[in-house]
């Protein structure tokens, strides 16, 4: 298994410019979530997913829409890249089959917005 | 308002000696659980712990254990005979069975220096 998987690791937008982040996952979980980690702030929740064709906002969704057309993939698409939008993303999964179920992470996309 | 809260943004321990790292939580749910995270200078997240709400032992992995004290609503994390690999951030996390999707609210880190 290749557990979560995130393209590309690094990227640099342009103010303006519009981009997808992806996201994969081969576990066959039904959960999955897009959080932005910044400096002192830790990580903090985008958008979520508890299966396929089904989305909800996190505590940041602004400037981010999402997507889940399959239960492996959920990208992340910036419609307008601003600099605050600089972090660094991850994509995670879990399984509804036990709560206590650790959340799997993706090894990070690293933006930067000029 | 904060879910997770972690006082402590930066600790040093000499290695082999054992150090505990502080969170508290807020929720009202009856059902929840809570999470270590460990993050290297490499950036991947790496699980350590899981404790649930209804768990009446304190979980243990190998070096790491939780110190669950529910009525205070702390989650502390023992590591105990530090490595120099312990250097790190370590994040502490809370899912609630209210909370849809089964997303995580994280703490702020705890940034850990294990030194020789």
């Amino acid at each position: 298994n290749a557990g979560v998987t995130q393209t590309p690791k690094f990227q640099v937008l342009k103010t303006g410019q519009s981009m997808t982040l992806q996201c994969a996952q081969d576990m066959n979980h039904e959960y999955m979530s897009w959080y932005r980690q910044d400096p002192g702030m830790g990580l903090r929740l985008i958008h979520y997913s508890v299966g396929a064709g089904i989305t909800d906002q996190g505590e940041v969704p602004n400037g981010y829409n999402v997507s889940r057309s399959t239960t492996e993939d959920f990208p992340l698409r910036l419609l307008s890249a601003a600099p605050s939008q600089t972090s660094v993303y991850f994509c995670a999964s879990s399984s509804r089959r036990r709560f206590g179920y650790e959340q799997y992470f993706g090894p990070g996309t690293r933006l930067t917005v000029t | 308002a904060q879910k997770i809260t972690q006082t402590q943004p930066g600790m040093f321990v000499q290695e082999k000696e054992a150090v505990t790292l502080d969170c508290t939580y807020d929720t009202s749910d009856q059902s929840y659980g809570l999470f270590w995270y460990k993050q290297p200078s490499s950036g991947e997240m790496i699980f350590l712990i899981y404790q649930g709400s209804y768990d009446e032992q304190n979980a243990t992995e190998g070096r790491y254990s939780l110190n669950f004290q529910k009525a205070r609503k702390s989650a502390n994390l023992v590591i105990s005979a530090s490595q120099l690999g312990d250097s790190a951030m370590y994040f502490c996390a809370m899912r609630e069975l209210s909370n849809s999707g089964y997303a995580l609210n994280f703490g702020k880190g705890t940034s850990l220096l294990v030194t020789p």
